[in-house]
């Protein structure tokens, strides 16, 4: 079946809007993730829902982002009044279970100017 | 919380030798470790994983070692070729407290095959 998948795969934004990103798990996936990723750099964990709730919001940079899901598919990711320093690619993962393989959306390339 | 420390950074081979990939993890409930290979611009594929309910895992060219009291584990691949070129990342996630269901990922290792 299909992957996930993320939208838009490329954003450019000018610095204090804000902006969503969108990811459609694989279906029948309950658990569903957040990463971030900076150049050059590793995945770092921004949030996760099982169904509909977010258990764990620890990574969240900052209160200017947050992030919910809707119907156990669909989540969006909204960050408020962008920086420079949130110019990353964010990744989007889902899985069956929480203890199970996490599968990757292709990312979207966010840019603040 | 958990975390992954993961050596090295950057690895040089010629085609046809073997690579190997050290991570260790601090948590002790973590029981799930997936290695993530990830090409220039592309999204982490998995490319094999290994429960703490076994010590080694093969398919292929490519084998996980997990050494659950010393909370380490490793990635091997055999007879390198030039499409292994890649980052390579491994992970642990939590199977308990506040961070169940969390995966926490090493820093990267930057392997380079050469023809």
């Amino acid at each position: 079946g299909a992957g996930v998948s993320q939208s838009p795969s490329n954003k450019v934004t000018e610095k204090g809007k804000d902006v969503e990103l969108r990811c459609d798990p694989i279906s029948g996936h309950t658990a569903l993730y957040w990463y971030r990723q900076r150049l050059g750099q590793g995945l770092e964990f921004l949030i996760y829902f099982q169904g509909n709730s977010a258990p764990d919001k620890s990574g969240l940079p900052s209160d200017r982002f947050s992030a919910e899901r809707t119907g156990e598919s669909v989540s969006t990711l909204t960050i408020q009044r962008t920086q420079q320093e949130d110019s990353a690619v964010y990744l989007c993962a889902s899985s069956f279970g929480q203890l199970d393989t996490q599968y990757f959306g292709p990312g979207t390339r966010l840019t603040v100017l | 919380g958990e975390n992954v420390e993961q050596h090295p950074s950057t690895l040089s081979v010629q085609e046809g030798d073997s690579a190997v990939i050290k991570c260790t993890y601090s948590d002790s409930a973590s029981n799930y470790f997936p290695w993530y290979k990830q090409e220039l611009g592309k999204r982490p594929q998995l490319i094999i994983d290994i429960r703490s309910n076994v010590g080694e895992k093969k398919d292929q060219r490519i084998a996980v070692t997990l050494n659950k009291t010393a909370k380490h584990f490793s990635l091997h691949i055999t007879e390198t070729q030039p499409e292994d070129s890649a980052v390579y990342f491994c992970a642990a996630i939590a199977a308990g407290g506040t961070s169940y269901g969390k995966l926490t990922f090493g820093q990267g290792t930057i392997l380079t095959v050469h023809p």
